[in-house]
């Protein structure tokens, strides 16, 4: 079962435009991290917070935390046509930090 | 370039057959993960592995099986395949073994294996 679930599915923007993404989980995790996934490609770390943190940046990506509303959001600032892709929050919860796929937002940025 | 090395990137083979892949972990990491991404399943959780020691299963089927050797790499054997087992196979490496209690996990491109 999918323990993160990423809304919307699928976001199209504009070249420019900032795009947000959201992530809600249903049970306690250690922390939340997010990749990006070209279409038929690997999965590409882009960021991973804590569940002791609150907020991260990393260039133009902000993620947020609210563990009280067991939600994530992935801002991405001044998109790019380049950041066309997939992006997947995944969940590491347990003794193992097993980490919980979500089914992945589709981004399309136009140039 | 994550660094984790699968082989083969593609493969086909028809119903019945046995598969191996193959998956070098990044230089110093510690622990295996192997992970199935398919359309309706999406990114399912097989197996991780630590320092050659099975350390966390998944959703992994009886008819699959995976292991790490003490050089550190990895194998899924995957057999008497179904044309359901038709999906991209990822490896992922990190260096503790709770992946991600606070380490990256590093993913490797897929090996995408297609069942005829």
């Amino acid at each position: 079962s999918q323990q993160g679930e990423e809304d919307p599915q699928a976001l199209s923007i504009q070249e420019g435009e900032n795009a947000t993404m959201n992530c809600s989980y249903k049970t306690s995790i250690n922390n939340l991290q997010w990749y990006r996934q070209n279409s038929g490609r690997g999965l590409v770390h882009l960021i991973l917070i804590r569940s002791n943190e609150r907020e991260k940046h990393s260039g133009r990506l902000r993620v947020t935390l609210d563990t009280s509303k067991k939600s994530s959001s992935l801002l991405i600032t001044a998109s790019r046509a380049a950041d066309t892709a997939s992006y997947f929050c995944a969940t590491a919860t347990g003794a193992n930090s097993k980490l919980t796929f979500g089914k992945g937002i589709t981004l399309s940025v136009r140039p | 370039d994550s660094g984790v090395t699968q082989t083969p990137k593609h493969l086909i083979t028809a119903t019945g057959q046995r598969v191996t892949l193959r998956c070098s972990p990044r230089s110093g990491d510690l622990s295996v993960y192997w992970y199935q991404q398919s359309l309706d399943q999406g990114l399912q959780f097989l197996i991780q592995y630590y320092n050659g020691e099975e350390r966390a299963k998944g959703n992994i089927l009886e008819r699959f099986s995976a292991q790490q050797f003490p050089d550190l790499h990895s194998e899924l054997n995957l057999s008497s395949l179904e044309l359901g087992d038709s999906a991209l196979y990822f490896c992922a490496s990190s260096v503790g073994k709770q992946g991600s209690s606070g380490n990256t996990i590093y993913f490797g491109e897929g090996s995408w294996l297609t069942v005829v």
